[in-house]
């Protein structure tokens, strides 16, 4: 158990439909990752939050949006779901302050969310 | 886009042999680090290596970073049966407020 709890593990659902997958960081990290990861395009980058404010856009579409709450959950809600949204989706947390130096650790990745499209 | 590029893309040795795996990128960075993936599973941290750093140790893993070539290589020695897993390199550049990721090493052990 990495201490970042993802849920639910599997998702299947019909295309057109929204769903929210939800990450619980590690106990004290207040910057919470979203990846995805499928088979053609590897890791993809799509945001970050910090202490819930959102710091770093990467590839989202505009259908996709995130949050992060007060109690330092984040919550990826993703609609008009189209088949080629089949991914692994992976929430990371990290300790560090949100400096423009970057990093002074690693990521802390949950188990991810298996999103099937049908 | 995929900042590092993984070298090779699949890598199948025999049990207790050593693992060398290639990493490069693009831009300037803060640091690079490595992740173990095991299939289907989340993401690992391994090692992180700092710009100004050229290598570091942790347990059976080396890793070495030539920031003039924009390269940094993991090495596994003596290889396990449980080493078996994707290899990611993650690149951390000034700024960025992320990591990016390679498209990873398949690393198979054979008994």
């Amino acid at each position: 158990d990495s201490g970042v709890t993802q849920t639910p593990k599997h998702l299947i659902t019909a295309t057109g439909q929204r769903v929210t997958l939800r990450c619980s960081p590690r106990s004290g990290d207040l910057s919470v990752y979203w990846y995805q990861q499928s088979l053609d395009q590897g890791l993809q980058f799509l945001i970050q939050y910090y202490n819930g404010e959102e710091r770093a856009k990467g590839n989202i579409l505009e259908r996709f949006s995130a949050q992060q709450f007060p109690d330092l959950h984040s919550e990826l809600n993703l609609s008009s779901l189209e088949l080629g949204d089949s991914a692994l989706y992976f929430c990371a947390s990290s300790v560090d302050s949100n400096l423009p130096g970057g990093t002074n650790y690693g990521y802390t990745f949950g188990s991810g969310t298996r999103l099937t499209v049908v | 886009s995929q900042q590092g590029e993984e070298d090779p893309q699949a890598l199948s040795i025999q049990e207790g042999e050593n693992a060398t795996m290639n990493c490069s990128y693009k831009t300037s960075i803060n640091n690079l680090q490595w992740y173990r993936q095991n299939s289907g599973r989340g993401l690992v941290h391994l090692i992180l290596i700092r710009s100004n750093e050229r290598e570091k140790h942790s347990g059976r893993l080396r890793v070495t970073l030539d920031t003039s070539k924009k390269s940094s290589s993991l090495l596994i020695t003596a290889s396990r049966a449980a080493d078996t897993a994707s290899y990611f390199c993650a690149t951390d550049a000034w700024g960025a407020q992320k990591l990016v990721f390679g498209q990873g090493t398949r690393l198979t052990i054979n008994p």
